[in-house]
């Protein structure tokens, strides 16, 4: 079965360091997705970045880089300088299966990693 | 655009209560889905509509019935609730054409079932 582990409850970070969140996941899928999500404590879900199998670079946007290592299973999220604005819960999630007319794009979460930027 | 929104953002109920949560997008998105957010375990899919008029069980179901009423909109109803299903509710939508398939969710609905 599919699954999605976070196995870092909690974190903390000093402000302008950079902070790697953990995230492994396991699939029989070749092909798949792997999102990180934040959530701040105003509750909302906000995207931060994609990663696809397939893609041979890892994603960047902006402070935000995704550390994918294919044959371990992982997709880390590395945070650079951290902001205070940074601290929420982090998600990673995986989409199931190929892009495509076909694929209903479920997700799949992590338990979530909680961030704190100290000043 | 005001993306996904969900009515209403607080509700208390008695055990045995029904009601609907409502969602709905404007981004002509055609997959729709519902999840549920409890301390420690992350988000849990409920259903999930693909695209309009189809429906689909998600990881947690029992307990809960879905409406895809038209493309724009997709309530889940509590027939009877429970304690157990006090939670934080998600709706969320994706258009399944896009490039990167992220999900846009709305802000949430906070169900305390006593």
């Amino acid at each position: 079965a599919q699954k999605i582990t976070q196995t870092q409850p909690g974190m903390f970070v000093q402000e302008k360091e950079a902070v790697t969140l953990d995230c492994t996941y396991d699939t029989s899928d070749q092909s798949y997705g792997l999102f990180w999500y934040k959530q701040p404590s105003s509750g909302e879900m906000i995207f931060l970045i994609y990663q696809g199998s397939y893609d041979e670079q890892n994603a960047t946007e902006g402070r935000y880089s995704l550390n994918f290592q294919k044959a371990r299973k992982s997709a880390n999220l590395v945070i650079s300088a951290s902001q205070l604005g940074d601290s929420a819960m982090y998600f990673c999630a995986m989409r199931e299966g190929r892009r495509g007319s076909s694929n209903t794009g479920k997700l799949i979460f992590g338990q979530g990693t909680t961030l704190q930027v100290k000043p | 655009n005001a993306g996904v929104t969900q009515t209403p953002k607080f509700q208390v109920l008695k055990t045995g209560q029904s009601m609907t949560l409502q969602c709905a997008q404007d981004m002509n998105h055609n997959s729709m889905y519902w999840y549920r957010q409890d301390p420690g375990m992350g988000l849990r899919l409920i259903y999930y509509s693909a695209s309009e008029g189809t429906t689909d069980k998600g990881e947690v179901p029992n307990g809960y019935n879905v409406s895809r009423l038209n493309k724009r909109e997709f309530s889940l109803r509590l027939e009877s609730a429970a304690p157990s299903q006090t939670s934080v509710y998600f709706c969320a939508s994706s258009h399944r054409w896009e490039v990167d398939y992220e999900q846009y969710f709305g802000p949430g609905t906070r169900l305390t079932v006593t």
